[in-house]
């Protein structure tokens, strides 16, 4: 079972380039979630998919964009990225149920200069 | 708005006692977690109390809740250098949706 597998590990990226951070998952979780965590901030949520299709903004989506399509996937776009979105970002599924908490994804470290 | 805080650094002793603490805002909050991040990995979840209780105990952890506080902490028993790592902690707020407000995390970091 691989839970929640995100992909690529790292990247680089030019600013005003644009790219596609992915997520799958494999536990048929209704829920899904994309955070981005920085030194002294914790984790803060960018934008959560209640199912398929459906999808809504957290604390940061400015400069984001997401779709659920299915079930089991749930890209995060970036349209042109900025030095500001540095960061590691984090994808995460749950259940609807809260006492069986969030699967976090192994994390992408992007860095945009 | 919702706020969770932790102090950034803890160190101790192997084979001391770890005491993590946090404080949160929404008094309405269901669920608290204690997640646990290793180095290069994404967060796990450590343990969760229901808001109903005052305490939880699992093996070398013990979560305490004070409600009329809102403050939540984590021990660790018999601290281990493995037990070295990011701790979390984590309010549901969002109703069914269950959406999570996380801290700043806490380091903790065991001396052999």
């Amino acid at each position: 079972n691989a839970g929640v597998t995100q992909t690529p590990k790292f990247q680089v990226l030019k600013t005003g380039q644009s790219m596609t951070l992915q997520c799958a998952q494999d536990m048929n979780h209704e829920y899904m979630s994309w955070y981005r965590q920085d030194p002294g901030m914790g984790l803060r949520l960018i934008h959560y998919s209640v199912g398929a299709g459906i999808t809504d903004q957290g604390e940061v989506p400015n400069g984001y964009n997401v779709s659920r399509s299915t079930t089991e996937d749930f890209p995060l776009r970036l349209l042109s990225a900025a030095p500001s979105q540095t960061s590691v970002y984090f994808c995460a599924s749950h259940r609807a149920q809260a006492n069986y908490g969030y699967t976090f994804g192994s994390g992408t470290r992007l860095t945009v200069v | 708005g919702e706020d969770v805080e932790q102090s950034l650094f803890l160190s101790v002793r192997e084979g001391d006692s770890s005491v993590i603490n946090c404080t949160y805002t929404d008094s309405s909050s269901t669920y608290l977690y204690w997640y646990k991040q290793e180095p290069g990995a994404g967060l796990q979840l450590l343990t969760y109390i229901f808001s109903n209780m005052d305490m939880k105990q699992d093996q070398r952890l013990t979560v305490l809740l004070n409600k009329k506080d809102k403050h939540l902490s984590l021990r660790i028993a018999d601290t281990q250098t493995g037990d070295s790592a990011i701790y979390f902690c984590a309010e549901s707020y969002g109703g069914a949706t269950n959406k999570l407000i996380f801290g700043t995390g806490t380091l903790l970091a065991v001396q052999p």
